[in-house]
């Protein structure tokens, strides 16, 4: 079965630091990624996702990510974080074709200190 | 309004109690799922139904029953509650027609079982 494993659980950063989220997934297939931001207290919400093409992907709020095939991975990327990126990060992967459900990783928690 | 909406946002039940966790939505998806969020764990998936008449079994379905009441309607239901059922509930939709679609997710209901 696939899985996801998101590396850094908690990470730290100041106002204007550049932050890269790792993810990396485990299936042979083609796939769909997805990374997902839970504001506090809020729902999950769609940050930006990959399903072919470029495989440099811009997404909401300044974030891109970049899929790298041959490395499994779909790591986030942010030049300059503000205090408002302060929430949990959430990579997924869902199998293509086929099975429209989605595996997610365990999520990494950012606070971002103004 | 919200295109998926979950109720109740916030319960506390006690131990052996049955309780319904409710899901509709207005985007005329035919997919739904059920998950739950634990600390440290990520999203874990416990039940989906690509159509009314199909219910399928997610990775954490022991203790768990659904009901696929119309397209539109997914509930899900805990029989007997107890203690480590406490989590945060996350309904999600998504569009089977296509396999390059994504999953909207409900605001989450918090259930605490005491």
């Amino acid at each position: 079965a696939q899985s996801v494993s998101q590396h850094n659980h908690h990470v730290i950063l100041s106002e204007a630091a550049s932050l890269e989220l790792g993810c990396n997934y485990s299936y042979g297939g083609t796939v769909n990624l997805f990374w997902y931001v839970q504001y506090p207290g809020q729902h999950l919400q769609l940050l930006l996702k990959y399903f072919s093409g470029d495989p440099l992907v811009k997404g909401i709020k300044g974030f891109e990510a970049e899929f790298i095939k041959s490395k499994f991975s779909f790591n986030l990327r942010k030049p300059s974080v503000q205090w408002s990126d302060t929430a949990e990060y959430f990579c997924a992967v869902n199998v293509s074709p086929g099975f429209q459900k989605l595996v997610f990783g365990t999520g990494t928690r950012l606070l971002v200190s103004p | 309004d919200a295109d998926v909406t979950q109720t109740p946002r916030n319960r506390i039940t006690k131990t052996g109690k049955r309780i319904m966790l409710e899901c509709s939505q207005t985007k005329g998806h035919d997919r739904m799922y059920w998950y739950r969020q634990d600390p440290g764990l990520g999203l874990r998936l416990i039940y989906y139904s690509f159509d009314v008449k199909d219910i399928n079994k997610g990775e954490i379905s022991d203790g768990y029953s659904v009901s696929r009441q119309a397209q539109a309607k997914f509930s899900l239901s805990l029989e007997s509650a107890i203690p480590n059922q406490t989590a945060l509930y996350f309904c999600a939709t998504s569009d089977g027609r296509g396999a390059d679609t994504e999953a909207f997710f409900g605001q989450g209901t918090r259930l605490t079982v005491v």
